[in-house]
């Protein structure tokens, strides 16, 4: 059984430019979250995927948009980067939407933006 | 809306002291309250969950619905305690299950 992977494991990006995002999430797992944890914070809330369809979404602006294929992997796309995006960007895999067993997480993507 | 409050940045004991993690939150429905620790160089794991009502690693956190707390505790800490610890909530039921963090408390215990 393998776990959640994320891919890069770390980025730089300048200003203004867009980036993806890529999780594998863990087998049998059919849901996806993520999140964004800044410096010396706790993780926030991005959004949910449940069988490819969104399925809740947290305090973020449109330009942080994602996907679910249908082995259930995930990508994570931000447009028009700014400096505060710079973060540890994590994904969390659970076995449905209802939470019965916690969620799963990646190492996560630091991603830096200058 | 839903808040979670960890109210120590750092807490800091000797090996065998008792130690309580606190967390307090706010929440108008049934929440569901977590705690995910980090150790050095790992990712993220959750270590209990109220529902359950088990004893993970020595650690124990019961839910008081009244003063809104779900504190993490342990009667004997040990040097391998010594992690981030982030607790958390999520909503009961199953539309939008999203994980509402406190922003952490790094536990450090001393030999």
């Amino acid at each position: 059984e393998t776990g959640v992977t994320q891919s890069p494991t770390h980025l730089i990006k300048t200003r203004g430019q867009q980036v993806t995002l890529r999780c594998s999430s863990q087998s049998g797992h059919n849901t996806v979250s993520w999140y964004q944890q800044a410096l010396g914070q706790g993780p926030q809330f991005i959004f949910q995927y449940y069988r490819e369809e969104e399925n809740g979404r947290g305090n973020f602006p449109p330009r942080f948009s994602g996907l679910q294929f249908p082995n259930y992997s995930s990508e994570l796309n931000v447009n028009a980067l700014e400096l505060d995006d710079s973060a540890l960007y994590l994904c969390a895999s659970s076995l449905g939407r209802g939470d019965n067993y916690g969620y799963t997480f990646g190492s996560g993507t630091r991603l830096t933006v200058v | 809306a839903q808040r979670v409050t960890q109210p120590e940045k750092l807490l800091s004991v000797f090996k065998g002291a008792p130690v309580e993690l606190k967390c307090n939150y706010s929440y108008s429905g049934s929440p569901e309250l977590f705690w995910y620790v980090q150790y050095s160089r790992q990712r993220l794991q959750l270590l209990l969950r109220h529902i359950s009502r088990e004893s993970i690693k020595g650690f124990t956190a019961d839910l008081n619905k009244g003063e809104t707390s779900f504190h993490l505790k342990k009667p004997f800490a040990q040097e391998e305690d010594s992690a981030m610890y982030y607790c958390a909530l999520s909503p009961l039921g199953n539309a939008g299950n999203m994980l509402t963090f406190g922003g952490g408390t790094r536990l450090m215990v001393k030999p």
